[in-house]
């Protein structure tokens, strides 16, 4: 079954530094997702992304964060000088289409360690 | 977005069925029911999804009663594996970017 995958699956990052996070979304899917998960805490929407530009954002998608889909098929997060409350888990996560029956899949993440 | 409610957590023995209810009393008419699953340091597991009645698949059941303001997860027979909290959500249905609002799901502990 085909899968979203995430590099790198740790990232270890001093603060102020600029980190970039990783995903692949299903090759054949069309609406792709950041999410991230502070320790202990709920999953929380970072930015959704559709047609090469970002359709939604929450409050925590700030200046320093930006989103990029370089080629066909990687879908980066970008976060430019990291704070140590960056520190999560960043799920990425893809739809095939819009309608009914079409969930959203989800990576495995990546675990942001801002020292 | 729909606000949904979950029990904290459970408990079930291996071989047992287990049942999560969700309510969702203002859920709209566009809006979908879908259920995930995340293990320790893994991201959400989708699980089923559902709009109204009954819909099964080899992982789970999912029935949800006429006035749609609740619905119920249903796992047969658990096994230790299926430790892991559970999430119910309720989004538009033709939307494709409404982001997914989780809760704090219920963390369901399988025992021996």
């Amino acid at each position: 079954e085909p899968e979203v995958t995430q590099t790198p699956s740790h990232q270890v990052t001093q603060m102020g530094q600029e980190v970039i996070l990783r995903c692949v979304p299903i090759s054949n899917h069309l609406y792709f997702y950041w999410y991230r998960q502070i320790l202990g805490q709920k999953v929380e929407f970072l930015v959704s992304f559709y047609n090469n530009e970002i359709s939604e954002k929450s409050e925590i998608f700030d200046d320093q964060f930006s989103v990029e889909r370089p080629d066909g098929s990687n879908f980066t997060l970008k976060i430019r000088s990291t704070k140590l409350e960056d520190s999560a888990m960043y799920f990425c996560a893809s739809r095939r289409d819009r309608g009914p029956n079409q969930p959203q899949h989800f990576g495995d993440g990546t675990r942001l360690s801002i020292l | 977005l729909a606000k949904t409610t979950q029990p904290i957590s459970m408990d079930s023995y291996e071989g047992q069925e287990v049942n999560i209810t969700c309510s969702h009393n203002n859920i709209a008419t566009n809006d979908y029911i879908t259920w995930y699953q995340q293990f320790p340091s893994q991201g959400p597991r989708f699980i089923i999804q559902g709009y109204k009645t009954k819909v099964t698949n080899e992982v789970a059941s999912l029935f949800i009663p006429a006035d749609r303001k609740s619905s119920t997860l249903s796992l047969p027979r658990v096994s230790l594996s299926d430790t892991a909290v559970y999430y119910c959500l309720v989004g538009d249905r033709n939307s494709g970017n409404t982001p997914l609002v989780f809760g704090k799901g219920t963390r369901l502990s399988v025992i021996a």
